[in-house]
């Protein structure tokens, strides 16, 4: 079965950092591009980032460039956002997702996602 | 950066009613645009991508439509478990950008 599990959440005070990790089972993880995407209380959904399979690509939305950064580790099976000069407007429910390409491909859909873990920036 | 709009924000609708959704893209994004639905307290679900496919275990009643700036997804014969929000987003160029969401609720 294919699963996507987030942790790292928790509460944080504006300019304070966050690591988010996701750990994912039942699928090639190496062969995968991987998302982050965010959806703050009562708002639609924002996609954050994205890292192709060998890490070597990654994009940011512009409301987190320089200030987040995803990263991957294979041998894990695990994707991770470094969230750093967090700021109030961060607060979000954090989802990782699976892009839907095949063999390596980046096709920039999420086929796959998971439960999410809660980031509350607060002071 | 790519805008989406989606149309309506939200709409009432009963069981058995055929509903359209429309996105409209800020710049032609050719087929590179998928729908997803969301429930309150689950992850997001991918219906359609590349505009018109269907993602594997998805009902045939729903279908999506369009290529360019315009789209649509169409939900034929509204189901109970159908009342969710709907969202399009487009895979044309990063940053990707969602449309700000349709919910579909019961009348």
């Amino acid at each position: 079965e294919v699963e996507l599990v987030e942790s790292g959440g928790g509460v944080v005070q504006p300019g304070g950092s966050l690591r988010l990790s996701c750990e994912v089972s039942g699928f090639t993880f190496d062969e995968n591009t991987m998302h982050w995407v965010r959806q703050a209380p009562g708002k639609g959904l924002e996609w954050v980032s994205l890292i192709n399979w060998d890490g070597y690509s990654t994009y940011y939305a512009d409301s987190v460039k320089g200030r987040f950064t995803i990263s991957r580790d294979n041998r894990k099976n695990s994707l991770y956002l470094q969230m750093n000069s967090l700021l109030i407007e961060d607060t979000a429910l954090y989802y990782c997702a699976k892009d839907i390409g095949v063999g390596k491909l980046t096709d920039d859909a999420f086929d796959i996602w998971g439960q999410g873990t809660m980031v509350t920036v607060s002071s | 950066d790519i805008q989406m709009t989606q149309s309506p924000s939200s709409l009432s609708a009963s069981i058995g009613d055929r509903v359209t959704i429309t996105c409209r893209a800020s710049q032609s994004i050719s087929s590179y645009l998928n729908w997803y639905q969301h429930k309150p307290g689950k992850a997001p679900k991918l219906l359609i991508f590349a505009a018109s496919s269907l993602q594997s275990g998805v009902p045939l009643r729903f279908s999506g439509s369009g290529s360019g700036t315009d789209f649509t997804l169409t939900i034929s014969s509204l189901q109970r478990e159908d009342f969710a929000t709907y969202y399009c987003q487009q895979s044309y160029s990063p940053p990707l950008t969602f449309g700000g969401g349709t919910k579909v609720e019961i009348k």
